[in-house]
């Protein structure tokens, strides 16, 4: 069955704390992506990779970042310097950056205690 | 860069179509998508359109392409109270970037 996962469903997160942010994928595909989403702001781009071992900054990586050491995984670690890190994250992947349509995981709920 | 507008709420009655709006910028757009989001959960690519075609029908969803004015449409035909869900446009243009989304439109029928 493939797809998509990501976990957990729920974090929370204590003030000064990183925490990382999982997001695996069984589809083959070379680009994933890190999305936030806050209500009424849409998605907003945070990281990218088109490969491994590559990554790119989106339009708000300040306060995160990731790692792509293998083609199925690209966790994403909010650091204690976003200091506005409740929101939904969604993980989303495609087969290669520029043609192809992104697939997206259930997404994880980000919340400070 | 392209950038994509929507209008944030609809509400229509159980039965009625319902239409989506959406705007963008870049006339370079190759493709444009719509994406399906119910509460809590991610995003379900509803369907997309090449840039060269002005309609793509598939059962009741109908997209409608008008390249000249940059609009595209989502048509629901028989809104059914599943339907419920925050639909969101989004672009992909010829460059090498990810595609823009805009801000999601809101659906609520009445039964």
């Amino acid at each position: 069955d493939g797809g998509i996962t990501q976990s957990p469903k729920y974090l929370f997160r204590k003030e000064g704390q990183n925490v990382t942010l999982s997001c695996e994928q069984n589809l083959n595909h070379d680009a994933m992506y890190w999305y936030r989403q806050d209500p009424g702001q849409g998605l907003r781009l945070i990281y990218y990779s088109q490969i491994v071992n590559d990554f790119q900054k989106g339009d708000i990586a300040e306060g995160y970042s990731v790692s792509r050491e293998k083609k199925e995984s690209f966790p994403l670690t909010v650091t204690s310097a976003q200091k506005n890190p409740t929101a939904f994250y969604l993980c989303a992947s495609s087969k290669a950056h520029t043609t192809e349509t992104q697939y997206f995981g259930p997404g994880t709920r980000l919340l400070v205690l | 860069g392209e950038d994509v507008e929507q209008s944030l709420f609809l509400s229509v009655r159980e039965g009625d179509s319902s239409v989506i709006n959406c705007t963008y910028t870049d006339s370079s757009s190759t493709y444009l998508y719509w994406y399906k989001q119910e509460p809590g959960a991610g995003l379900q690519l509803l369907t997309y359109i090449f840039s060269n075609m002005d309609m793509k029908q598939d059962q009741r969803l109908t997209v409608l392409l008008n390249k000249k004015d940059k609009h595209l449409s989502l048509r629901i035909a028989d809104t059914q109270t599943g339907d419920s869900a925050i639909y969101f446009c989004a672009g992909l243009n010829s460059g090498n970037t990810p595609l823009v989304f805009g801000k999601g439109t809101r659906l609520s029928v009445i039964a």
